[in-house]
């Protein structure tokens, strides 16, 4: 069972540059979101999703993209990076109700520039 | 909307110290309380919960009592250990939606022996 996945755990782009984190998860879980993590920032919601074929913008979403097409995996797509996207990227999954607990990926390190 | 406020740290305590992190929060509705910890390089892992008021979430020695009254979550441990060290982050979701979490920003906690 391993649980929350992320792919890759580091990474270093230029400006403009596009590229995919992946996330996966192996508990059936139906809700999944990607949060991103900054400095005296605690952690920012950017996209969730409800299901296969569901997602929604949280508080952070411009300058990404997400997609459901399976339970298990939910990719976050930067379209054209920039500086001030450089942070730690978490994947987290959990059942949909809101008394349930999330579990969190390790992270993704992205520094743009 | 919802927010989560929590003391600013770094807090520095000695091994052994009874540690307190405040957590107040604001919501429209009735949200389920968490702690999560981060240990350096990891991911967040949930640390306790409570999903009503009065309910006392406990783990690893460490407490938070859901007071409605005061609309707060504050963590508590007895005696804490240099493994403690960590930073921890109070969060809600709301019972009656989805499991989205608003976090607060963090409370860095160093245990020196």
């Amino acid at each position: 069972n391993a649980g929350v996945t992320q792919t890759p755990k580091f990474q270093v782009l230029k400006t403009g540059q596009s590229m995919t984190l992946q996330c996966a998860q192996d508990m059936n879980h139906e809700y999944m979101s990607w949060y991103r993590q900054d400095p005296g920032m605690g952690l920012r919601l950017i996209h969730y999703s409800v299901g296969a074929g569901i997602t929604d913008q949280g508080e952070v979403p411009n300058g990404y993209n997400v997609s459901r097409s399976t339970t298990e995996d939910f990719p976050l797509r930067l379209l054209s990076a920039a500086p001030s996207q450089t942070s730690v990227y978490f994947c987290a999954s959990s059942t949909r109700r809101g008394t349930d607990t999330q579990y969190f990926g390790p992270g993704t390190r992205l520094t743009v520039l | 909307g919802n927010s989560v406020t929590q003391m600013e740290g770094p807090v520095t305590l000695s091994e052994e110290a009874f540690l307190t992190i405040n957590c107040t929060y604001t919501a429209t509705g009735y949200p389920s309380l968490f702690w999560y910890v981060q240990y350096p390089g990891e991911g967040l892992q949930l640390l306790l919960k409570a999903t009503k008021a009065d309910d006392k979430g406990s783990n690893k020695g460490f407490e938070a009592t859901y007071r409605k009254e005061t609309t707060s979550f504050h963590l508590e441990k007895g005696s804490v250990q240099v493994s403690d060290s960590a930073v921890y982050f109070c969060a809600l979701s709301m019972n009656s939606g989805y499991s989205t979490l608003t976090f607060g920003k963090g409370t860095m906690l160093l245990v020196s022996p």
